[in-house]
């Protein structure tokens, strides 16, 4: 089955260290998004792609970077971790060919910074 | 900014009874979605809403998109412990609605439904 996937799933990390959170998908979807899940506050877009050569940020991107090293493929690092970004982290993906496009989501990787 | 505002933030109810969640948005919106995300899950859609004033019907789930087309509602009726989780509403971010297939997503209303 077309999925999405996200690896790892859970992740215990201390503060300053550098993480990687990787998101693959078997749906041939251009369009990819890296959310964060807070408690109370929904989903948050922290960064979003169209295509290989198109990287955006989104509402909360301070302390984060991405990269789409290929269509299926995209990856968000922190490169300091800090307690606060201790939450749940989604990729999701959707099609371009659609013209109101629903977002499929992966497992998700509840990460906790230390 | 766009808000997308979602009410209650938590609802409680006894199974068989109705719950309900409503969605408001600072702007007009050309559609929105609806999302269900069970406990330790992740969100999976449930529909969208195109046109002003829609209904839409999944068994016992009412979907409504205002005639202004600035909010939307989810109603259950005679709720069953398979329905418990979060309900995300969520609206198109980008200026004209369907160009980045961006969204921005409701607090979400977390239902629990006491056996």
């Amino acid at each position: 089955d077309a999925d999405v996937t996200q690896t790892p799933r859970n992740r215990i990390t201390k503060t300053g260290k550098r993480i990687m959170l990787e998101c693959s998908q078997t749906k041939g979807h251009d369009r990819m998004y890296w959310y964060r899940q807070d408690p109370g506050l929904g989903l948050q877009l922290i960064y979003y792609s169209f295509d290989v050569k198109d990287i955006n940020k989104g509402e909360i991107s301070d302390g984060y970077s991405v990269s789409r090293q290929a269509q299926a493929k995209f990856s968000l690092s922190l490169e300091s971790a800090i307690p606060n970004q201790t939450a749940l982290y989604f990729c999701a993906t959707s099609d371009a060919g659609r013209p109101y496009n629903e977002q499929f989501f992966g497992p998700g990787t509840r990460l906790t910074v230390l | 900014g766009q808000q997308v505002m979602q009410i209650p933030q938590y609802q409680h109810v006894q199974e068989g009874e109705d719950f309900t969640t409503y969605c408001n948005s600072s702007t007009t919106l050309s559609n929105i979605q609806w999302y269900k995300q069970r406990p330790g899950g992740h969100p999976v859609f449930l529909i969208q809403l195109v046109k002003s004033g829609e209904v839409k019907k999944q068994k016992r789930l009412t979907f409504q998109f205002g005639e202004a087309k600035k909010n939307s509602s989810l109603h259950i009726t005679a709720t069953q412990t398979t329905d418990v989780g979060t309900y995300f509403c969520a609206g198109p971010s980008d200026a004209g609605g369907t160009s980045y297939g961006k969204l921005t997503f409701g607090q979400g209303t977390i239902l629990t439904v006491h056996p």
